[in-house]
């Protein structure tokens, strides 16, 4: 049971360039999120996705896209990379995303780069 | 979600009960209180989760007063590997699904 992956661990881009951050998990759960955090910094929310084909804008979502085609993938796309978007970047899910329901499973993280 | 408030930062030595308080004024009748450890390069995880009194588990222990206003992590006899960053999360089980995490608690356990 590999949980929730991410890919790549590392990337460094040049301001302006375009990419894909993966996430996947093979746990059936229906909720699905992405969060940036800074150095120094507690979590902020960047898109959420509470089922295949539904996705909400969380607290950060500007410069980012989001899609859920299927329960186990929900890519984070950068459209315009931007110094202001490095970061590490860690997805979660969860069964139903309540937080008073079930426990939210984290990624490794990426890490991110913008130059 | 209910604001929460914690303390920013909390040194401790080995060996030592470390109690981490988070404040939530404003906690609704079917909200949980749910505790997350961070350590450093790795995402948070799920430690312990409470509605009311006293929960245990292997981990820790959380303490959630009568008027539940507020609520405290209790590490027994805390380590080294201890060190992490120590996030409270108040919300329900009917909708909210903005998660927000805040900037947590940074614990330092020292030698």
């Amino acid at each position: 049971n590999a949980g929730v992956t991410q890919t790549p661990k590392f990337q460094v881009l040049k301001t302006g360039q375009s990419m894909t951050l993966q996430c996947a998990q093979d746990m059936n759960h229906e909720y699905m999120s992405w969060y940036r955090q800074d150095p120094g910094m507690g979590l902020r929310l960047i898109h959420y996705s509470v089922g295949a084909g539904i996705t909400d804008q969380g607290e950060v979502p500007n410069g980012y896209n989001v899609s859920r085609s299927t329960t186990e993938d929900f890519p984070l796309r950068l459209l315009s990379a931007a110094p202001s978007q490095t970061s590490v970047y860690f997805c979660a899910s969860s069964l139903s995303g309540e937080v008073g329901v079930n426990g939210y499973t984290f990624g490794s993280g990426t890490r991110l780069t913008v130059v | 979600l209910a604001k929460t408030t914690q303390p920013i930062s909390m040194d401790s030595y080995e060996g030592q009960e470390v109690n981490i308080t988070c404040s939530h004024n404003n906690i609704a009748t079917n909200d949980y209180i749910t505790w997350y450890q961070q350590f450093p390069s790795q995402g948070p995880r799920f430690i312990i989760q409470g509605y009311k009194t006293k929960v245990t588990n292997e981990v820790a222990s959380l303490f959630i007063p009568a008027d539940r206003k507020s609520s405290t992590l209790s590490l027994p006899r805390v380590s080294l590997s201890d060190t992490a960053v120590y996030y409270c999360l108040v919300g329900g089980n009917t909708g909210g699904f903005k998660t927000i995490f805040g900037a947590g608690t940074r614990l330092f356990v020292k030698a």
